[in-house]
């Protein structure tokens, strides 16, 4: 069975500060990993995926990723932050097959000014 | 570009009220989803569908049913709704082989 843990429920940070979200995974069997993002009131949006080849996934809005399989990680980061990037932000897990997601418990971003 | 379109955004229901949450997606795709959200849990699955004619019960599918109608269209009923059954519903599809999913702007349902 798949699951995907966040290891933050919240990250608080300064503007033009740099942040990584964490998150680990597990499966049995090769799979894809995404992260989505969600600004209130609002469905998901792709940020970035990993579906293989170069594990460095440079995303939507400056974000990247970096696929760790001896880790089972896909921690996503940002050099700067900005006011706009204050949202809740969701890694999940698929397996290729069906599509289905498995997702994180989501972790919330709150830039500061 | 519509992409996912759910219908309604918005609704109350009484205990053992049913009611049908619309789903459709002009994308093309083959498959479909259902997912609650919940604070802290992130998105669950309900149910979902590979391809047209096809549905499978996901993590947690008790207390709903769904029909594929056609390739576009995907919906969820609530038979007899619960105050457990409130929450964010979402609809979103993916090509096969599920390399990315899309979203609906999601249901928010409140059962009283």
């Amino acid at each position: 069975a798949q699951s995907v843990t966040q290891l933050d429920s919240q990250v608080p940070v300064f503007e033009e500060a740099p942040v990584e979200l964490r998150c680990n995974y597990s499966s049995s069997v090769s799979v894809y990993l995404f992260w989505y993002v969600q600004y209130p009131n609002q469905g998901l949006q792709l940020l970035l995926k990993y579906l293989s080849g170069s594990t460095l996934v440079k995303g939507i809005n400056g974000f990247e990723a970096e696929f760790n399989k001896s880790q089972t990680s896909f921690h996503l980061r940002k050099p700067s932050v900005h006011i706009s990037d204050t949202a809740e932000y969701f890694c999940a897990v698929s397996d290729g097959n069906t599509g289905k997601l498995i997702f994180g418990q989501g972790t919330t971003l709150q830039v500061k000014p | 570009n519509a992409g996912v379109t759910q219908t309604p955004k918005f609704q109350v229901l009484k205990t053992g009220q049913s009611m049908t949450l619309q789903c459709a997606q002009d994308m093309n795709h083959n498959s479909m989803y259902w997912y609650r959200q919940d604070p802290g849990m992130g998105l669950r699955l309900i149910y979902y569908s590979a391809s047209e004619g096809t549905t499978d019960k996901g993590e947690v599918p008790n207390g709903y049913n769904v029909s594929r109608l056609n390739k576009r269209e995907f919906s969820l009923r609530l038979e007899s709704a619960a105050p457990s059954q409130t929450s964010v519903y979402f609809c979103a599809s993916s090509s096969y082989g599920g390399t990315e999913a899309f979203f609906g702007q999601g249901t928010r349902l409140t059962v009283v």
